[in-house]
């Protein structure tokens, strides 16, 4: 068990529609990142916030967006959704700023039909 | 942009056979991971390379780091079949953001 929650496990939606993953970091990590992983594209870095604040952003699509709340927890929003965003979400947690070993939660496994 | 690339993608080996996954990365860094990834499953940390030089072993694994080649190898010794999972290597960039950048992953199959 790494300490970092992912809710949910599962959805299955459909195109056009929105969704919320949300992640819990480990106690004392101020740092979450968001990756999404897919057969073709690999681990892929969508969006990093540190305490409460963007700190950098990758491939993400406009019609994404995240959020960290005080209390730590980070929210990925998930918007007009398309048969190609079918992929695991994963969130992951820091100790440091600034990369570091990540810690994984156990991933959202998202399906568009 | 950071680049990491691992080699082999897909390693089919037999129990008791040795053999290294390669991971190569493209700018100056001295910070890379390894981690490991069973089907289906999330990704566990194993290795946490820090410097120059850098070895650690776990069991039969060892990794290591050469920055000044760019270059990180995981040795597998005697393998085992529980060894089988995908084991991938990322690398902070460097140049301010030090995002966790990951390579494809190795697919691992250790057979009887």
């Amino acid at each position: 068990d790494s300490g970092v929650t992912q809710t949910p496990k599962h959805l299955i939606t459909a195109t056009g529609q929105r969704v919320t993953l949300r992640c819990s970091p480990r106690s004392g990590d101020l740092s979450v990142y968001w990756y999404q992983q897919s057969l073709d594209q690999g681990l892929q870095f969508l969006i990093q916030y540190y305490n409460g604040e963007e700190r950098a952003k990758g491939n993400i699509l406009e019609r994404f967006s995240a959020q960290q709340f005080p209390d730590l927890h980070s929210e990925l929003n998930l918007s007009s959704l398309e048969l190609g965003d079918s992929a695991l979400y994963f969130c992951a947690s820091s100790v440091l700023g600034y990369g570091g070993e990540l810690f994984f939660g156990e991933g959202s496994r998202l399906t568009v039909l | 942009e950071l680049k990491v690339e691992q080699n082999p993608l897909f390693l089919s080996m037999q129990e008791g056979k040795n053999y290294t996954i390669y991971c190569n990365y493209s700018t100056t860094s001295d910070r890379l991971y390894w981690y490991r990834q069973d089907p289906g499953k999330s990704l566990e940390s194993l290795f946490v390379l820090l410097s120059n030089g850098a070895v650690k072993q776990e069991g039969r694994l060892m990794a290591s780091l050469d920055t000044k080649a760019r270059l990180s190898t995981l040795h597998i010794t005697a393998a085992v079949h529980d060894l089988s999972a995908t084991y991938f290597c990322a690398v902070d960039s460097s140049g301010g953001s030090y995002i966790p950048t990951f390579g494809r992953g190795t697919s691992l199959i250790v057979h009887p």
